[in-house]
């Protein structure tokens, strides 16, 4: 059974930094891509980074609301994928999932049920 | 960038059929594939995947759901609907990168 399941997430002030975690199991994380997606509350799904595998050379991509705050990682080894978020502003605020993504079409199959981060002083 | 472009919400009676749509601001086809899918969200609850490449029907999900659609348009329908079928929906591209519609949440009459 493929499981996902984030951590970390938590009251944050603005401008400091925080680190989420997935831990995932059930599948083997070396071969797929994987991703994170959040939702501010009340709001809609909004992609936010992709880490793409060893084969693809371990690639990056971010959406353009968080490009250049927010950095993307993972380890094979233990099969995490890691998210990097700094400068913390309020519209940061949200639900984040981590998603793994189906090879070779790029849909999110599998949702951990997610991490709240809350921006506030 | 590809921008999604769904309606907020709909309203339909228990029984009959829904339709949403979901349009594109750049063809997301590619080479026979259209690389657009689906997703349901309830409050409180991770989105699941219902739909896959347009028109594929996602892994446990029933068949009164389905989509169809190329190029910019898109449709998901549900017939019949069914009162466990509230939630919000959610279409996404994955042509160009990822970008999800804005959702729209089905209401019951």
């Amino acid at each position: 059974e493929v499981k996902l399941e984030e951590s970390g997430g938590g009251l944050v002030q603005p401008g400091m930094s925080v680190k989420l975690s997935c831990a995932t199991s059930g599948f083997t994380f070396s071969d797929y891509w994987m991703e994170w997606v959040r939702q501010a509350p009340g709001k809609g799904l909004e992609w936010v980074a992709e880490i793409r595998n060893k084969a693809n050379n371990y690639a990056t991509y971010y959406g353009k609301s968080v490009k250049g705050r927010f950095t993307i990682s993972r380890d094979d080894s233990k099969s995490i994928v890691y998210l990097q978020v700094n400068s913390i502003r309020s519209e940061d605020t949200g639900i984040y999932y981590c998603t793994r993504i189906y090879n070779n079409y790029w849909y999110f199959d599998f949702w951990g049920p997610g991490t709240m981060v809350t921006v506030s002083s | 960038d590809i921008v999604l472009t769904q309606s907020p919400a709909l309203a339909v009676s228990l029984g009959q059929r829904a339709t949403i749509s979901c349009k594109t601001n750049q063809n997301v086809d590619y080479y026979g594939n259209s690389y657009m899918h689906w997703y349901q969200q309830k409050p409180g609850q991770q989105p699941k995947l219902l739909i896959y490449l347009a028109s594929n029907l996602a892994s446990g999900i029933p068949a009164r759901f389905s989509g169809r659609g190329s190029g910019t348009d898109f449709t998901l329908t549900i017939d019949p609907v069914e009162a466990d079928d509230t939630a919000t929906y959610y279409c996404q591209q994955s042509r160009n990168l990822r970008t999800f519609g804005g959702g729209t949440k089905l209401e019951l009459k």
